[in-house]
This record gives structure tokens, sequence and C-alpha cells, in this order.
């Protein structure tokens, strides 16, 4: 069966601008989780959606924020892009009370 | 959650047996133990998941002892393939809460020809 799929793959902004990530998770997960992945800061949780709501949530600005559709895709957006902000960021799915987590390849977002 | 501690790096060589120690004194009673792998650009990927004694699949084992507060992967002949970063987390297992991933520094094997 297909796994998780992110798009795009690669991205670069300009600071101040803002970003759109997609992820269409494995068929059957209702469970969306987001990560960002830095040299720095590891991996970090952003936050989790399951049947469209946010049941969980990391401890990042309110400039990161997702949704999740009733197809369980799930997009998140970051306005006011920063350096910082590049990252690699991740999707993992989930089926309800599995506890394997499938990721997605991640989007690779650039800042300049 | 539990904060896991782990080495930085390991070394090894391929045909060998590598074991990567996991410490979690906080852990919970409701607490499962779980590893995962991270190649380099990509998402992590799901080893194994154990609560207490010992699990086995076809990729590796995971050891438990009786008080939980550490926990060792197992991977057993090691290949080249298998250079990577190995990650271990704790966290309750079926509740609603562990769509939500704590993950430390993890561990970087390196695996010498």
């Amino acid at each position: 069966k297909a796994g998780v799929t992110q798009t795009p793959r690669y991205l670069i902004k300009t600071r101040g601008q803002q970003v759109t990530l997609s992820c269409s998770p494995i068929s059957g997960h209702r469970s969306v989780s987001w990560y960002q992945q830095t040299p720095g800061q590891g991996l970090q949780f952003l936050f989790e959606y399951f049947s469209e709501t946010q049941r969980n949530k990391g401890n990042f600005p309110g400039r990161f924020s997702g949704r999740q559709f009733s197809n369980s895709r799930s997009e998140m957006n970051v306005s006011t892009l920063e350096l910082g902000d590049s990252a690699l960021y991740l999707c993992a799915s989930r089926r309800q009370e599995n506890p394997e987590a499938f990721f997605g390849q991640g989007t690779r977002l650039t800042v300049v | 959650l539990a904060k896991t501690t782990q080495p930085i790096s390991m070394d090894s060589y391929e045909g060998q047996e590598v074991n990567i120690t996991c410490s979690h004194n906080n852990i919970a009673t409701n607490d499962y133990i779980t590893w995962y792998q991270q190649f380099p650009s990509q998402g992590p990927r799901f080893i194994i998941q154990g609560y207490k004694t010992k699990v086995t699949n076809e990729v590796a084992s995971l050891f438990i002892p009786a008080d939980r507060k550490s926990s060792t992967l197992s991977l057993p002949r090691v290949s080249l393939s298998d250079t990577a970063v190995y990650y271990c987390l704790v966290g309750d297992r079926g509740s609603s809460n562990t769509g939500k991933l704590i993950f430390g520094q993890g561990t970087t094997l390196q695996v010498k020809p």
C-alpha cells in the first residue's frame, strides 16, 4: 500500500513569506502529526490532528498552524517565515490505538 | 513524558552484534519503550516496541529489565546499511496522546567495513 506522501519535497522561500506543506496519510490512518527537524534542535513535535481536530500541540509560535480535512489529508502553514524556520518538516500518520507511526520523506524548506 | 538518555554515537563493524542502551529512570507504569531508525534526509522508521522482558522481530530484539529503568536495542550482525540514527522513545502506548512522539538526541551508529 502507498506510504505517507509529502509535497513538495523541496521548497525555497524568502523571509516574510508564508508556506503551505501537504501530507497525505496512509489510507485508513486518521492521526496525522507534524515534526520539525533541524541540526540544532533535532526532531521536535509540532502538532497532531485526528478526525479534523487538533488534539496535541508542541511548543511552537502561532505562526505555525495546521489543519486536517475529512479525508485525513493534512496541511501545515508557516506564516512570516524566518531564517530559523529552515528545516526538514516531517509528517507521520498512525492508525488509532496502534503505536507505530509511519513517516513521510519530508519537505526540505529553505528560507533565504 | 519520561526523559531518555542514550549514547550520542557508537561504532561497529559489519557482522557484529550491536547493543544500544537507553536509560529512562522516570518511566511510568503505562509507558512503553519504542525504537525508531532514521537515515539521512528520510523520516524515522519504527523498529520495535516493548513493555517488559524481551521482544524480538525480524529486525531487532529489545531487552527490558524488570525495573524497566533502561532498555537495550540489539541489532544482530549489522551491515553497512544499518548506519543510521537510532532513537529511544518512552510514552503511553494506546491512548490518544501517542500521536505525539518525543524524540531525544538519538544514537548515531556508524558501521564500518
